[in-house]
């Protein structure tokens, strides 16, 4: 079964650094996401990808935040400057067009 | 705008009891409606989804949900709960994107032996 892989699973970085999340979605799909989990609550729309570009971001989604597909494959949101309060669990989705989304694993971020 | 309501974030039931989680949501166009759990530590596994036409959709391990749009409701049954069936369950809504979804608090299911 195809599957959206998500590295890494678990990333723990000091206040203030610099984070990229990465996510290879399956072959096919033109639509990617990105969603954040803080612990203990509920799943948070972050931003929406397709035909390299931003398509829709939540209020979340600030210049804090970036993302992007540089090579094909690869689908990365990038966390500048990290902040304490942004720990938590990020999920990539994607989804071929008004599918169902797929989910990867998740990468737990522990900021410290 | 787009929500979802989910009632009782800890719903706890005897292993082969009737499992109900209750899920209400608020939109604007005809919804796209799901159900995701979620084991502890893992990521969203997809339950059921319901798009168009048959408004009763069964997914996997024995759920069920019952799109009524009468009563913007789409509740997750399972006859007979397992014990693995302990987790978190999340129903989420979309307008027009399977993707973009908005989802409820979760409720954590809890089954004793």
């Amino acid at each position: 079964e195809p599957e959206v892989t998500q590295t890494p699973s678990h990333q723990v970085t000091q206040m203030g650094q610099e984070v990229i999340l990465r996510c290879v979605p399956i072959s096919n799909h033109l639509y990617f996401y990105w969603y954040r989990q803080i612990l203990g609550q509920k799943v948070e729309f972050l931003v929406s990808f397709y035909n390299n570009e931003i398509s829709e971001k939540s209020e979340i989604f600030d210049d804090q935040f970036s993302v992007e597909r540089p090579d094909g494959s690869n689908f990365t949101l990038k966390i500048r400057s990290t902040k304490l309060e942004d720990s938590a669990m990020y999920f990539c989705a994607t989804t071929l067009r008004n599918t169902e989304a797929f989910f990867g694993q998740g990468t737990r971020l522990t900021v410290v | 705008a787009q929500s979802v309501t989910q009632l009782g974030s800890h719903v706890s039931v005897s292993e082969g009891a009737l499992v109900l989680l209750r899920c209400n949501y608020s939109s604007s166009v005809p919804p796209y409606l799901f159900w995701y759990v979620q084991y502890p530590n893992q990521g969203l596994q997809l339950l059921l989804k319901y798009t168009t036409g048959a408004t009763l959709v069964k997914g996997i391990n024995g759920f069920e949900a019952e799109f009524k749009k009468s009563e913007t409701s789409f509740h997750l049954t399972k006859p007979s709960a397992h014990m693995s069936d302990a987790a978190e369950y999340f129903c989420a809504v979309s307008e027009n994107n399977a993707g973009k979804s908005t989802f409820g608090d979760g409720t954590t299911l809890t089954v004793k032996p």
